[in-house]
């Protein structure tokens, strides 16, 4: 079965300081990795991928993620954040012999103080 | 990546009735799917969207209370039975091309909400 935990619910940073959200996931195979962002009445977008390339994972706006398959982890990052990237993030995990079904974590709402 | 719209954007309806949502993308997709957002909630597959055949529906979801059709590679609609304020949620479908691709987009979501 597959399942992510988004360990933390809520992220408050500072405006240029460093950014992490943190996402465990559960697999029976090999699996994908997303992270999306939402805005805001908003739709979803798709900040980066895993997909058993590169471990260490550039997506847009600066962020990045490292697959780290003893720690079946995904985890998030950016070296300084921007007001903009206030909003609310969600790790997902798919795999090819599940039909390539996305299982959503909970979510994590990042705010960005000035 | 690909356009996908969905209509209506949000909608504002009465307990007991249906409503149905559509989900068009421009250009021809393998895999189509439906999700619900629930108030500040993650988002949850209800089902896959098949072309020509029934949809494949998620534990906890039944085609009595959201039936799904997806005509052709480039739409499909679900729709919300005998609604319920427990039925207020976003609905968004998303689709991809390929297994090998694995990626999905997502449309922007409806906005229902049931009194």
């Amino acid at each position: 079965a597959q399942s992510v935990t988004q360990l933390d619910s809520h992220v408050s940073v500072s405006e240029g300081t460093p950014v992490l959200l943190r996402c465990n996931y559960s697999s029976s195979y090999s699996p994908s990795l997303f992270w999306y962002v939402q805005h805001p009445n908003k739709g979803l977008q798709l900040l980066l991928k895993y997909t058993s390339a590169a471990t260490l994972v550039k997506g847009i706006n600066g962020f990045e993620a490292e697959f780290k398959k003893s720690e079946t982890s995904f985890h998030l990052t950016k070296p300084s954040a921007h007001m903009s990237d206030a909003a609310e993030y969600f790790c997902v995990v798919s795999d090819l012999n599940n039909f390539n079904k996305f299982y959503f974590g909970s979510g994590t709402k990042l705010n960005v103080k000035p | 990546s690909a356009v996908i719209s969905q209509k209506p954007s949000r909608d504002i309806c009465q307990r007991g009735t249906s409503l149905t949502i559509q989900c068009q993308v421009d250009s021809q997709v393998t895999m189509m799917f439906w999700y619900r957002q629930q108030p500040g909630q993650s988002l949850t597959l209800i089902a896959t969207a098949n072309q020509g055949s029934e949809a494949t529906y998620e534990s906890g979801f039944v085609i009595d209370k959201f039936p799904i059709s997806r005509p052709n590679l480039t739409f499909s609609t679900l729709t919300v039975s005998n609604m319920s304020p427990e039925d207020s949620s976003i609905y968004l479908c998303s689709v991809g091309w390929d297994r090998a691709y694995n990626e999905q987009f997502f449309g922007p979501g409806t906005r229902l909400t049931v009194l």
